[in-house]
């Protein structure tokens, strides 16, 4: 499964709002998952089941979708969330597919 | 707290092997997948495979199918992943990561909640 995220960047001003697509080759129900990655760190799980927040993370982001088309939100941009961010499918494997990747920079 | 801590970074001859390693602490090994996704220098992110420790049998992307393998000792609760015929576009940090839920909770696999902090292998000449 081929994993399409658009834009490749995205330039947003801290405090409005930004929105990540994320599209499936096939449908992938809802087993979408969305990683955060900051420069030198490893991935961080953001959501998964496409709209449930991995624990701990802040209410201000947000996930929407099923089938092949998803969204991540963040609703209100702090300096911290700008990152790259990923999709990735885990309905069908192997093997398990990532987007590209969006990259999130201020504006 | 689970943490998963990773082997040094290497520096391989084209035509070597590799074998990376990757330490759990603070949670149960033995029924969590570990898979290893690697990161080419400005690229995103790719799965290579994974290993259900208790069972020991791991699923690969065919594209490393036949040059990595990747398997698990719970007795120190160590995962390795070797990649074998390296060349430089092999050059990239190597990351493990465990699933967030274990096999036979019912609840689907490879969603990956912890990392490791990445080894850096770099392939040269």
């Amino acid at each position: 499964i081929v994993m399409t995220q658009s834009p490749a960047t995205l330039s947003v001003s801290p405090g409005e709002r930004a929105t990540l697509s994320c599209r499936a080759s096939q449908t992938v129900n809802n087993n979408l998952a969305w990683y955060q990655q900051k420069p030198g760190q490893a991935p961080r799980l953001l959501i998964y089941g496409a709209s449930t927040r991995a624990t701990g993370i802040p209410a201000r982001f947000s996930g929407s979708g099923s089938g092949t088309e998803f969204t991540l939100t963040i609703s209100s941009l702090q300096s911290e969330d700008f990152a790259v961010y990923y999709c990735q499918q885990y309905n069908n494997w192997p093997p398990i597919t990532f987007g590209q990747g969006t990259r999130l920079d201020i504006k | 707290q689970v943490q998963l801590v990773q082997s040094a970074a290497e520096v391989k001859k084209p035509g070597s092997s590799v074998k990376v390693s990757c330490k759990a602490s603070g949670g149960t090994f033995s029924r969590y997948t570990i898979s290893w996704v690697r990161q080419a220098p400005g690229q995103g992110l790719e799965w290579m495979g994974g290993v259900i420790p208790s069972f020991g049998t791991a699923n690969y992307a065919q594209k490393f199918q036949g040059r990595v393998t990747i398997t698990a000792d719970e007795s120190t609760s160590i995962a390795y992943m070797e990649l074998s015929s390296l060349r430089s576009e092999d050059t990239a940090v190597y990351y493990c990561a465990r699933d967030q839920n274990y096999y036979g909770s019912g609840s689907y696999l490879y969603i990956f909640d912890y990392w490791g902090q990445g080894t850096l292998v770099t392939v040269s000449s």
